[in-house]
């Protein structure tokens, strides 16, 4: 049964410490989404990849947050500093161009920043 | 600017109830549309999607029809079971983004 998985599922921190946020696309997948969702903003999309390339990350506060993929089975997402407003759930998902193009999502990772 | 909107943003029936949860979009130019199903502090599942040349789609006991000429998608729920209590959000694909609503938030009484 493929599924994208995210770890870790819940982090707290303090705020200015690093936050560092993966997931692993399901296999063959070569696009990936990274998404916020808060109870005032719902979901928003962060940053988009296909093949690994990252096309869109204009969602994302660029001072702070980055978005990379090493290789085709591991995404991350990077928080340094972090701060309380970054408080949300972050959701990976993935999905295939010329396909269904149905994006699957994982789990997601809560983060709560003191 | 594509908006997606969801009616109404909560509702309660009993169970075994048919009912109709409604997304309206703002611009027709859509390459497809998705709903999904998110339970509680959990993630999303994906329930159906139907692209933008399709006129509905159907699993089980969910039927979503999409009209993009008017703008609007309906995810219909036969015989509603509290199991289906879940908030229901539809999002709208343009270009390669999601354009998400806001959801409705289902309650099915025992």
């Amino acid at each position: 049964d493929a599924r994208v998985t995210q770890t870790p599922r819940h982090k707290v921190t303090e705020m200015g410490q690093e936050v560092t946020m993966r997931c692993q696309p399901i296999l063959g997948h070569n696009t990936v989404f990274w998404y916020r969702q808060t109870m005032m903003q719902g979901l928003e999309l962060l940053a988009y990849f296909r093949n690994r390339a990252p096309l869109d990350d204009s969602g994302m506060p660029k001072d702070r947050f980055s978005a990379e993929m090493p290789d085709a089975t591991l995404a991350t997402l990077k928080i340094q500093p972090s701060e309380p407003r970054d408080s949300a759930v972050y959701f990976c998902a993935s999905g295939t161009v010329g396909g269904a193009d149905e994006q699957f999502f994982g789990p997601g990772t809560r983060l709560t920043v003191l | 600017k594509q908006e997606v909107t969801q009616i109404p943003a909560a509702l309660s029936v009993p169970e075994g109830e048919n009912l109709v949860l409604n997304c309206s979009f703002t611009d027709s130019a859509i390459y497809n549309l998705q709903w999904f199903r998110q339970d509680p502090g959990k993630g999303l599942t994906s329930l159906l999607l139907i692209q933008s040349s399709q006129r509905e789609q159907t699993s089980g006991r969910l039927n979503a029809s999409l009209d993009k000429s008017s703008g609007r998608s309906t995810l219909y729920i036969a015989a509603s079971q509290p199991g289906d209590s879940a908030t229901y959000l539809c999002a709208v694909k343009s270009n390669y983004q999601l354009i998400w609503g806001a959801g409705t938030k289902l309650i099915i009484k025992p």
